[in-house]
Formats: structure tokens, C-alpha cells, sequence
């Protein structure tokens, strides 16, 4: 079965400095990854995703990911965060393995950047 | 941009009514996926579908039932609600190959009274 743990119910940053919302995985065959923000009373937007390759991903609004093999982890990080990335984070999964199309969430991470 | 598009934002329904919740996308998807969102629990899969008439179960079919006539259109039915079920509903869709990203309404919040 496939699984994803996000450990942080909420993260809370400074506006300007850099960010990173946690993710690890559990599969029984290689995974594709997806990040989702969702912003109040609306649904999840996608932001980026792992499928295979360079490590680290770049999304949308200056968002990237790390995928982690050894570690599991499927991290996401900003350089530089703004209010505006106030938001709630999912991270999903796929196991290739599987073949399905069963996209398994977290239970997602509230984001509070503040001034 | 690909439109995925639930009939409600909010619906409230009596105890025991029968609901129907609609989505309808633009993108001639294959696959479409009815969630229902609660805080602290994420999303959990309801039911989803990756062709017309087929469906296959998620975690959490139990007080569900759903519909695929045509290609663009996904029902979620509530046979007899319960205030159980008042949540958040997300529906989704997205190409064939699981390297593809799914693709989200805007959600309907239903509260069952």
C-alpha cells in the first residue's frame, strides 16, 4: 500500500526567508510525486511533480522539490517566501509499481508566512 | 486551461435525503476522482473512474455510490445521508498514465443536518 506522512500540521516563517514544507513516502515500487496548494473555500491547485531525473524539480511560483530516494522524502522548498504563499500544502503519490491510478494525499500542512 | 467543474459550492441536506453531487470537465479525460477533504485527515478517495460505466472503489466507499454515463461527466450519490458525511468534496480528473497530475473543482462543502 502506498502512504504519505506530512509531519508538520503547520509551518510559520518570516516573509523573505526561505521555506520548506516536509514529505516522506512510502511505496512498494518507484514513485511519482506531486505537489497541490490549496487556498481557503477552493480546490487544490498543482505545483509540481517528481517523475524521474534531476532530483530536484522546479514548479510553479517559484516553488522546487527534492526528492530524496534513500530517505524517502519529497520536501518542498522556497528560497524566498511572501504572504502570499500563505496557503495549505498537500503532497501525493503514486507507486509506478502498482500501475494504478490511485493518487494517495497527505494530510497537508498549513503555511503561515508573516511580515 | 483544463475545467473541472462541480454544479455546487455549498449544499445543505436533511438527514436522509438522497444527494447527488455533480463534476463535469472539459479536458476528455479518462480518469475522474470524487475526495472528500476533513481537517486532519487530508483527502481520502471516495471513487474514481477511468472510463465511462467503469468505477472502482477508494478508501472510504462505504454510504456511496457513483455514476459514469459519459466521459465528461462524474456523479457521487449519497444514498441516504447522515451528518457524517457533512465535508468538503473535491472531484478531479486527469489524462491516462500515472505520471500525470490530477486536476481539482473548486469543491463543494455539504453539510447534512
Amino acid at each position: 500500500a502506498q502512504s504519505v506522512a506530512q509531519p508538520e500540521d503547520q509551518v510559520n516563517v518570516a516573509e523573505g526567508n526561505p521555506l520548506t514544507v516536509k514529505c516522506t513516502y512510502s511505496v512498494s515500487g518507484n514513485p511519482y510525486l506531486f505537489w497541490y496548494v490549496q487556498y481557503p473555500n477552493r480546490g487544490l491547485q498543482f505545483l509540481l511533480k517528481y517523475i524521474t531525473g534531476d532530483n530536484l524539480v522546479k514548479g510553479s511560483y517559484g516553488f522546487e522539490a527534492e526528492f530524496n530516494k534513500s530517505q524517502t522524502s519529497f520536501h518542498l522548498k522556497k528560497p524566498s517566501a511572501l504572504v502570499s504563499d500563505s496557503a495549505l500544502y498537500f503532497c501525493a503519490v503514486r507507486d509506478r509499481a502498482g500501475g494504478g491510478n490511485k493518487l494517495t494525499f497527505g494530510t497537508g500542512t498549513q503555511l503561515k508566512v508573516e511580515l | 486551461d483544463v475545467k473541472v467543474t462541480q454544479s455546487s459550492r455549498y449544499l445543505v441536506k436533511r438527514t436522509g435525503e438522497k444527494v447527488f453531487l455533480e463534476c463535469v470537465q472539459d479536458m476528455d479525460h479518462e480518469n475522474m476522482f470524487w475526495y472528500r477533504q476533513d481537517p486532519g485527515l487530508g483527502l481520502r478517495l471516495i471513487y474514481f473512474s477511468y472510463d465511462v460505466k467503469m468505477k472502482e472503489k477508494g478508501d472510504i466507499p462505504e454510504g456511496y455510490s457513483v455514476s459514469r454515463e459519459k466521459k465528461e461527466r462524474f456523479s457521487l450519490i449519497l444514498e441516504s445521508a447522515s451528518t457524517n458525511q457533512t465535508s468538503m468534496y473535491l472531484c478531479a480528473s486527469s489524462s491516462t498514465g500515472v505520471n500525470t497530475e490530477a486536476f481539482f473543482g473548486q469543491g463543494t462543502r455539504l453539510t447534512v443536518v
